[in-house]
């Protein structure tokens, strides 16, 4: 069971678009719908901001959206705003009961 | 509102089992729509899932650590535990208690996290 692939850093300038990609194996990402995303502000618990690859939890904003192709999930989130600035984390099941997350990457709004 | 609360040492020596509480409170442990689980960040790292169990105490872990993790569940006191035996520098970490809602699987409601250093 090895960590899913994210980019280590991704950056974007308030009002743009940006994507962040998870990459894992057919074995976990590609054989299941149950991609959740994380955010993760310095210092504090994070947070689901979607789950089963697509879905929005109450609340979030719908800025932020959820997809999958193959072996990889992606988050985008569009029109970029300061409080975006976190960490990102992907998770996914791994089969057997168990899970994997992948390395994190850090958003840097410009 | 749930919350939830990790409680143990911050400090445990190399090789010594490092034990930790997650105590739950405003809902019940014993739901059987959730489970519970231990998810760990080593500093300026990413997350790694520990481990899960339900309240009936059908445990879940990480095979890379499942040599070394215990994880229990007392619903009398509304509390899961962990403990990872013969710690390494490696294991230091910040320890995340944390609810998987099981008909969406992901995690809804997280403990604040606790730092454990592993140091003699």
């Amino acid at each position: 069971q090895s960590a899913l692939t994210q980019p280590a850093s991704v950056s974007g300038s308030p009002g743009q678009s940006i994507t962040i990609s998870c990459t894992g194996t057919s074995s976990d990402v590609g054989s299941y719908n149950l991609v959740s995303w994380y955010q993760q502000h310095p210092g504090k618990a994070p947070k689901v901001m979607i789950y089963e690859d697509y879905k929005r939890p109450s609340g979030v904003s719908n800025r932020f959206s959820g997809s999958k192709s193959g072996n990889t999930a992606s988050l985008t989130i569009s029109g970029l705003q300061a409080e975006d600035e976190a960490d990102y984390h992907c998770c996914a099941y791994a089969g057997s009961s168990t899970w994997v997350f992948g390395g994190g990457t850090k958003l840097t709004v410009l | 509102q749930l919350q939830l609360q990790e409680s143990g040492p911050g400090l445990v020596k190399p090789s010594e089992t490092l034990p930790l509480t997650c105590t739950v409170s405003g809902g019940s442990i014993s739901s059987s729509s959730y489970y519970w689980g231990w998810i760990r960040q080593p500093p300026g790292k990413g997350l790694e899932w520990i481990g899960s169990i339900y309240y009936s105490g059908n445990t879940y872990y990480n095979p890379s650590l499942k040599s070394r993790v215990t994880i229990s569940v007392d619903t009398s006191k509304n509390q899961f535990s962990l403990k990872l035996s013969s710690v390494t520098a490696a294991d230091t970490a910040v320890y995340y208690c944390a609810r998987w809602f099981t008909s969406s699987w992901h995690l809804d409601y997280w403990g604040q996290g606790t730092l454990v250093t592993v140091s003699s």
